[in-house]
């Protein structure tokens, strides 16, 4: 199985930049996925990663260290509509239908 | 983009019913879809994993004969919520992929909040 650790809250300034870490043990990595969950909401896509590296797509942007197990998403000049739960998700290829594992997710609050 | 619907967004029910949740892939063919749960303040849990035309896989703990998965054709699959109680009161979300090949995303539907009375 896989253990995917990322921190449960955070707070941040309207504005401001946020990193947000994820770290995670699989035994046969596959991609990992970034998704946004508003309450009440299903998750969207955010950012996918297979290969070590930082993927940047306007705000925001995500790095993966494939020999570290650790991923982060950052998020620049937040605005508030960026309050919501980040979900780190990793896809083990050993499993045999390759889905998807979720973190516990980070709720994040973007003040004035 | 892909799009996968759910239905109904929102159902209300008493303890002891039966309740029928639908995800379709609106255009594209989906292969596997996955069933998730997710409590308030929790992350997605995977309860299912269907392939079209064959049974679903349970993940460990969920209870094959209380949450019934049918994915009859490569555009519908349905969870159904047996013998309902408040416990299961949750927000059901499917999601859905094209073919089987390892570069395929998933795609979410829009969720289920149900609630057990």
């Amino acid at each position: 199985g896989q253990n995917i650790d990322q921190p449960t809250e955070m707070t941040a300034t309207e504005g401001a930049i946020v990193q947000i870490n994820c770290t995670y043990q699989t035994s046969g990595f596959n991609g990992l996925f970034w998704y946004q969950q508003h309450a009440g909401e299903a998750p969207t896509f955010l950012s996918y990663n297979v290969l070590d590296g930082l993927e940047e797509k306007g705000r925001f942007s995500s790095f993966l260290s494939r020999s570290k197990g650790y991923s982060y998403l950052l998020l620049k000049e937040l605005q508030m509509k960026d309050s919501a739960s980040y979900l780190c998700a990793v896809r083990d290829y050993d499993n045999a239908g390759n889905m998807l594992t979720f973190g516990g997710g980070t709720r994040l609050m973007v003040k004035p | 983009g892909a799009v996968v619907s759910q239905h109904p967004s929102r159902v209300i029910c008493k303890s002891g019913t039966s309740v029928k949740i639908e995800c379709r892939s609106l255009d594209f063919q989906a292969t596997t879809m996955f069933w998730y749960r997710q409590f308030p303040k929790q992350s997605l849990m995977l309860m299912a994993t269907s392939n079209e035309g064959s049974k679903a896989t349970y993940e460990q703990g969920v209870e094959k004969d209380k949450f019934l998965i049918n994915h009859a054709s490569l555009t519908l699959s349905t969870l159904t919520v047996t013998s309902a109680h408040p416990e299961d009161s949750s927000f059901y979300i499917c999601s859905a992929r094209e073919g089987r090949g390892i570069g395929n995303e998933q795609f979410f539907g829009p969720g289920t909040r149900l609630t057990v009375l």
